[in-house]
Formats: C-alpha cells, sequence, structure tokens
C-alpha cells in the first residue's frame, strides 16, 4: 500500500541553525513528490516540488529537497532557521491523479 | 489573481445535522479536491471532481458528497453529522487533472460537531 512517513513528529531547533526534515515514501512508481508548510489556523502552502529530473529541488523561503531514489526519501533541508518557520511541515506524495497523499506532519518549533 | 476561497470559514453544528461547505477555485482552475485534517487522522484525501464529475474518492461513509458546479466552484456536503467529523476542511485547485501540476490550497473551514 501507498505510504508517507515522516518519522520526526516534532523538532525544535535554535534560530540561526540548520534543519532537515525526513520524509520516506513507499510507493509502486515514484510519485511526484511535495512539501508543504501550514501556519496555525491556515491553509497549506506550497514549499518546493519534485516531478523528475535534478533530485535537488530548490523552493520557496530559502527551503530545498534532495530526492534519493535508493533510499525512497525526499528530505527537506534549510541551511539557516528564522523564527518564522516555525509551523508544522507536511510531506505529500501523488501518482497523477489529483488526490495527495500526506504525511502525518513535523511540528518545527523554533527557540531564540 | 484570487487565491481559492472557502466558505464560511467557521461553522458549528449540532449531531444528526448536515452541513453544506463552499469552495471557489483559482480562475482558470478546473479541478477541485477536498481533505479532511484532525489531529489522530491527519489530512485524509475525501474526493475530487473534475468536469463537475467525481474522478476520485477517499476512504469515507457516503454520509459525505460533494459536486461541481459548471463555473468549477464545488460543494462538499456531510450528513447526520457525528462528533468524529470536527474537523478543519480543506479544498485545494489546480489547474487540470491530465498532467497534474501542483495543488493549491484554500485557508479551510472549522467545522464543530457538538
Amino acid at each position: 500500500a501507498q505510504s508517507v512517513t515522516q518519522p520526526d513528529i516534532h523538532i525544535t531547533v535554535s534560530e540561526g541553525a540548520s534543519l532537515e526534515l525526513r520524509c520516506n515514501y513507499s510507493y509502486g512508481a515514484t510519485p511526484y513528490l511535495f512539501w508543504y508548510v501550514q501556519s496555525p489556523g491556515q491553509g497549506l502552502q506550497l514549499l518546493l516540488k519534485y516531478f523528475s529530473g535534478d533530485t535537488l529541488v530548490q523552493g520557496i523561503k530559502g527551503f530545498e529537497a534532495e530526492f534519493k531514489r535508493s533510499q525512497s526519501s525526499f528530505n527537506l533541508r534549510k541551511p539557516s532557521v528564522h523564527w518564522s518557520d516555525a509551523a508544522e511541515y507536511f510531506c505529500a506524495a501523488a501518482t497523477g491523479a489529483n488526490n495527495l497523499f500526506f504525511g502525518t506532519g513535523t511540528r518545527l518549533t523554533v527557540i531564540p | 489573481k484570487a487565491g481559492v476561497t472557502q466558505t464560511p470559514r467557521y461553522l458549528i453544528k449540532t449531531r444528526g445535522q448536515q452541513v453544506t461547505l463552499s469552495c471557489s477555485p483559482i480562475s482558470g482552475h478546473r479541478s477541485v479536491s477536498w481533505y479532511q485534517q484532525t489531529p489522530g487522522q491527519g489530512l485524509q484525501f475525501l474526493f475530487e471532481y473534475f468536469s463537475e464529475t467525481q474522478r476520485n474518492k477517499g476512504n469515507f461513509p457516503g454520509r459525505f458528497s460533494g459536486r461541481q458546479f459548471s463555473n468549477s466552484r464545488s460543494e462538499m456536503n456531510v450528513s447526520t453529522l457525528e462528533l468524529g467529523d470536527s474537523a478543519l476542511y480543506l479544498c485545494a485547485s489546480s489547474l487540470d487533472r491530465g498532467r497534474f501540476t501542483e495543488a493549491f490550497f484554500g485557508q479551510g473551514t472549522r467545522l464543530t460537531v457538538v
């Protein structure tokens, strides 16, 4: 069965520190992959997406993600976290139809 | 360009009642998908509409239904509300369905069932 796993429920980092959020997927074929961010009480904002090609994807707000087929992973990174990055982050996958399959999310706390 | 608009933003309903939520996609987008977000189950796909037809459906009971109008606006309906239906309902619009690019989400409708 298809699945998207975000093993970290909650991560705390200091402002200015680097960040890596993990995401693993299990699909029959490589799906389209996405990272979304959600601030409290808000909808989802797309950070970046991977369809094919270059495995290092640049997104908005200084985020990037690397697709590793051998590890079935699509980890999100940011070299220096800002306090405004505190939010919940969702990894998602889709196989072409417009139905995203989401991971359970990782809540990011940023401490000064 | 206006984003995805969901109305109302907040709703309080009583068990047993029914509710209708509305979603206006981005202009020119023809596909609308609905998602339910709860603390326990996370984000789950409800259904997708394209050209006024349901194209895909998640694993939800028949109490959850939807429709799409010729202008691509969509509504979802939940009948015989249960306490467990309390959730944030998110609508997403996409340009097309033959070649999925990305989904743009609205701010959601927070439904509370008491």
